[in-house]
Parts: structure tokens; C-alpha cells; sequence
């Protein structure tokens, strides 16, 4: 099955920096890589995501690129802010059989020091 | 607010017993997802049901069962309990489900004494 790998488990940034986390999946059927950030005592909660047949999506200070040839895609936060502090999970789905089963990462531990 | 409603809220019981979470998916989603969240485990896909039908199984264990009734809701019934199933468990849902965005219930916290 699906294994989604992500780097680093914990980051930390001053605020005013930009923040990068790394994944990296092992099936090549998959074909959505959505990213959420879990506050804690909270749900996760999606914050951006992209498909397959696009290489790079941008909302505002969030960014997702995914190299599909190396199988891996990234989160990109820019000028980082303290309310960005919070866990950040990447994951991968595929359509062929898994009716949108979403595999995650184990999670980063994103800290914005002032 | 995803839209996504789970209760209780907080569940403590003992080992050996049987608890039930509840939740209702935003109003149009037809696909209900479980997943346990767990300190060593992460966040781990259990099962799915569409339209009330089940549609995928992960890593879910024979003492745990779901169904998807005709209202949407879900329910998650964990029986025998053992302190090792004590975790965080999500519900999430999404309109149709074949890599539609799943959005967050608020979770249940089981603690088994």
C-alpha cells in the first residue's frame, strides 16, 4: 500500500521566516496530496491541496509543489506568524481503488518564536 | 467550523467495554471516513462509508465496527476495549469520495482505564 514519508518531525522558525516541510510517497497511482494543520485539541484542519496534473499551488502565504517524476511534494509557508505554531500533516490519496483513503505523514511540529 | 459534528466530545470507560461515537458529516457529503489518532500510530485510516454502504477498510480491528445509517450519520462501535485504544478518533467526510477534499469532525477523545 501507500507509505507517505515526512521530514522534518519538528521545525522550528523565528516569526518573519519562511518554512518548508518535505514528503514523500511510494505509490505513483496516487494523484491527491492534500496538507492539514491539527491546533492542538482540534481536528485537522485542510489548509491547502493539490492533484496530480499540477505542479505547484499558491494561496497567499501557503505554497504546495509536487514532483511527481521523484514522488514527492512540499509545503512552503512565508513569512511565518506565531498562529502558524501547530502540527502539519501532508498525505497522499489514490483513485483506483481506495475510494479517497488518505494515507498521512507522521506530522510536523511547527514553532513561530517571535 | 468544518461542518463535521462528532460526540461525545471526552469518552473514559474501562477495559472490556463497549463505547459508541457519533458523528454527522456537512450537510451533501455522502462519504464518511474514520481515522484513530494515536501518539506512536499518527493518524491511521480506519474505514469509509458511502451512501451507506461500506466502501474501504484500513487498518481496523475486529473488535471495532461502523455503519452509515440513512440519514448519513456514522457511528463507530468499539467493544472489548483494551487500553491500547485509547486515542483520538476522527471523523471526516466528503461529497462523493474518490479523492474529494475530506473535511475534519472535531474528534472524541477515548481514554480506557
Amino acid at each position: 500500500g501507500e507509505n507517505v514519508e515526512q521530514h522534518p518531525s519538528t521545525l522550528s522558525v523565528q516569526e518573519g521566516d519562511s518554512a518548508v516541510i518535505k514528503c514523500t510517497y511510494s505509490d505513483s497511482a496516487s494523484n491527491y496530496f492534500p496538507w492539514y494543520k491539527q491546533e492542538l485539541g482540534k481536528g485537522p484542519q485542510l489548509i491547502i491541496d493539490i492533484r496530480s496534473n499540477v505542479g505547484e499551488k499558491k494561496d497567499q502565504r501557503i505554497a504546495v509543489t509536487l514532483n511527481k517524476t521523484a514522488k514527492h511534494f512540499s509545503l512552503h509557508i512565508t513569512e511565518t506568524q506565531p498562529e502558524d505554531s501547530a502540527v502539519y500533516f501532508c498525505a497522499a490519496s489514490m483513485t483506483t481503488d481506495s475510494w479517497g483513503k488518505l494515507q498521512f505523514g507522521a506530522g510536523t511540529q511547527v514553532v513561530v518564536t517571535p | 467550523d468544518s461542518g463535521v459534528t462528532q460526540t461525545p466530545k471526552h469518552l473514559i470507560t474501562a477495559t472490556g467495554q463497549r463505547v459508541t461515537l457519533r458523528c454527522s458529516p456537512r450537510s451533501g457529503d455522502l462519504s464518511v471516513y474514520w481515522y484513530q489518532q494515536s501518539l506512536d500510530q499518527g493518524l491511521q485510516f480506519l474505514i469509509q462509508y458511502y451512501n451507506g454502504e461500506e466502501r474501504a477498510k484500513g487498518n481496523i480491528l475486529e473488535r471495532f465496527s461502523a455503519q452509515q445509517f440513512p440519514d448519513l450519520h456514522s457511528e463507530l462501535n468499539l467493544s472489548s476495549l483494551e487500553l491500547g485504544d485509547s486515542a483520538l478518533y476522527f471523523c471526516a467526510s466528503s461529497v462523493a469520495g474518490l479523492s474529494e477534499t475530506q473535511y475534519f469532525g472535531p474528534g472524541t477523545r477515548l481514554l480506557v482505564l
